[in-house]
């Protein structure tokens, strides 16, 4: 158990609608991140979140937004689904994440997200 | 393009033998590398990392090699056991540069047969 917790598991949901995934950093994390990993593209950088402000944006689609709120857990939303957001959406936290050390990052279970 | 790569789909290795994973990278800003397993269904489950002012990083069974003038990191299990069966990615990152966001590999299913 990595101490990162992400809900639901598993989300079942049609093309056009929103939904929100949310995580949990382990106690004392500061920086969140969200990777998306699809069939053919392998585990995608999608966007950090460092003591609730935004650090770093990757591959992460307009239709796609985080937040990181004062307790430290974070949301990402992603609205007018498409069939290709198919995929498994994982969340990992790190101590620092932003000042000039290294830092290990700890995943949690992920989030199976279904798009029909 | 790929700035990390496991050119290795799979491997299959006798129980009690070494098992040995190899990445390659192209960014030569990254200098910080992770390796991590994973099983179906579940996340990513941190083994070890290594900087790159380091050249080997060992954790009981674990060891990662680095060579920085290859671009070239390698996982050795030693010795390999079946409840190592699983995939193995390859991660890095650029800390120095304050980029923090890991680029992975695609991975490498590693069975360990009894």
């Amino acid at each position: 158990d990595s101490g990162v917790t992400q809900t639901p598991k598993h989300l079942i949901t049609a093309t056009g609608q929103r939904v929100t995934l949310r995580c949990s950093p382990r106690s004392g994390d500061l920086s969140v991140y969200w990777y998306q990993q699809s069939l053919d593209q392998g585990l995608q950088f999608l966007i950090q979140y460092y003591n609730g402000e935004e650090r770093a944006k990757g591959n992460i689609l307009e239709r796609f937004s985080a937040q990181q709120f004062p307790d430290l857990h974070s949301e990402l939303n992603l609205s007018s689904l498409e069939l290709g957001d198919s995929a498994l959406y994982f969340c990992a936290s790190s101590g620092y994440g932003g000042q000039g050390r290294t830092d290990t990052q700890y995943f949690g279970p992920g989030t199976r997200l279904t798009v029909l | 393009d790929q700035q990390v790569k496991q050119n290795s789909p799979s491997l299959s290795v006798q129980e009690g033998r070494i098992s040995i994973l190899n990445c390659d990278y192209t960014n030569s800003m990254f200098d910080y590398f992770l390796w991590y397993k994973k099983y179906p269904a579940e996340g990513p489950t941190f083994l070890i990392s290594i900087s790159s002012i380091k050249d080997k990083n060992e954790d009981g069974r674990f060891t990662v090699f680095l060579n920085k003038s290859a671009k070239h990191l390698s996982l050795h299990i030693v010795p390999s056991q079946p409840g190592d069966s699983a995939v193995y990615f390859c991660a890095a990152s650029a800390t120095g540069a304050g980029s923090y966001q890991l680029t992975f590999g695609k991975g490498t299913k590693l069975s360990v047969i009894p």
